[in-house]
C-alpha cells in the first residue's frame, strides 16, 4: 500500500524567506506524487505533479518540488514566501502507478504560517 | 470552463435524516471522486466513479453510504440515517480522460449533523 508522511504539522516562516515543506512517501511501485494547497474554507488547488518525467517539478505561484527516489522524498520549496501563501498544504500519492485514474492518498497536511 | 460544482455548500441535518450531496464535474470530465475531511484529519478517499459505474469504493463505509454518477446529471453522494460522526467536509473531484491523474476539486459541502 502507498502512504505519505508530512514531517511537520506546522511551519512558520517570515515573509520573503524560503519555504520548505517536507514529505516522504512509501510505495511498492513508482508513484505519481502531487502537492495540493487548501486556503481557509476553500477547495483544494493542484500546485504541482510528478508522474515519472523530470524529477524537478515546477508548479504554480513559484513553488517547486524534487522527487528523490533514493530518499523517498518529495519536498516542496519556494525561494521567497508571500503572505498569500499562508494555507494548508497536502502531499498526495496516487494509488495507481503510471498516473492512471484512481483515488488519492493524502498526507495529514502542513499548516504554513507567514510572519510579516 | 466552469470548475467542479458542489451543492449545497452547507447542509444541516438532524440525526436519522438523509443527506444528499451533489457534484457536477468539469465539462468533459468523466471521472468523479468523493473524499471526506473530518476535523483535525486529512482527506480520505471514499469512492471513484466513471459514468454509471462504480470503479473503486474501497473507502466507503459499508453501511448507510452510497454514490452514483448517472448518465445524465450530477454525481450524488447519499448518506442515510446520518449520525453526529458524519459531520465533515465532503469534497468532490473530477478528472479528464486525457490526464486522468489530474484531479480538480470542488469547494466542498460542509455537513453538520445536530
Amino acid at each position: 500500500a502507498q502512504s505519505v508522511t508530512q514531517l511537520d504539522s506546522h511551519v512558520s516562516v517570515s515573509e520573503g524567506t524560503p519555504v520548505l515543506l517536507r514529505c516522504n512517501y512509501s510505495s511498492s511501485y513508482s508513484p505519481s506524487l502531487f502537492w495540493y494547497v487548501q486556503h481557509p474554507n476553500k477547495g483544494l488547488q493542484l500546485l504541482l505533479k510528478y508522474t515519472s518525467a523530470a524529477t524537478l517539478v515546477k508548479g504554480i505561484n513559484g513553488f517547486e518540488a524534487e522527487f528523490k527516489k533514493s530518499e523517498t522524498s518529495f519536498h516542496l520549496t519556494k525561494p521567497s514566501a508571500h503572505m498569500s501563501d499562508a494555507a494548508e498544504y497536502f502531499c498526495v500519492v496516487s494509488k495507481r502507478a503510471g498516473g492512471g485514474a484512481d483515488g488519492l492518498t493524502f498526507g495529514k497536511g502542513t499548516h504554513l504560517i507567514i510572519q510579516p | 470552463n466552469a470548475g467542479v460544482m458542489q451543492n449545497p455548500r452547507h447542509l444541516v441535518r438532524r440525526r436519522g435524516q438523509e443527506a444528499r450531496l451533489r457534484c457536477s464535474p468539469m465539462k468533459g470530465h468523466s471521472h468523479v471522486y468523493w473524499y471526506r475531511q473530518l476535523p483535525e484529519e486529512g482527506l480520505k478517499f471514499m469512492v471513484y466513479l466513471q459514468k454509471e459505474n462504480i470503479i473503486d469504493e474501497s473507502g466507503m463505509p459499508k453501511e448507510r453510504f452510497s454514490a452514483e454518477f448517472p448518465k445524465e446529471g450530477p454525481s450524488i453522494l447519499r448518506i442515510q440515517q446520518v449520525v453526529r460522526g458524519d459531520s465533515a467536509a465532503y469534497f468532490c473531484a473530477s478528472s479528464p480522460d486525457r490526464v486522468p491523474y489530474e484531479q480538480y476539486f470542488g469547494p466542498g459541502t460542509r455537513l453538520t449533523v445536530t
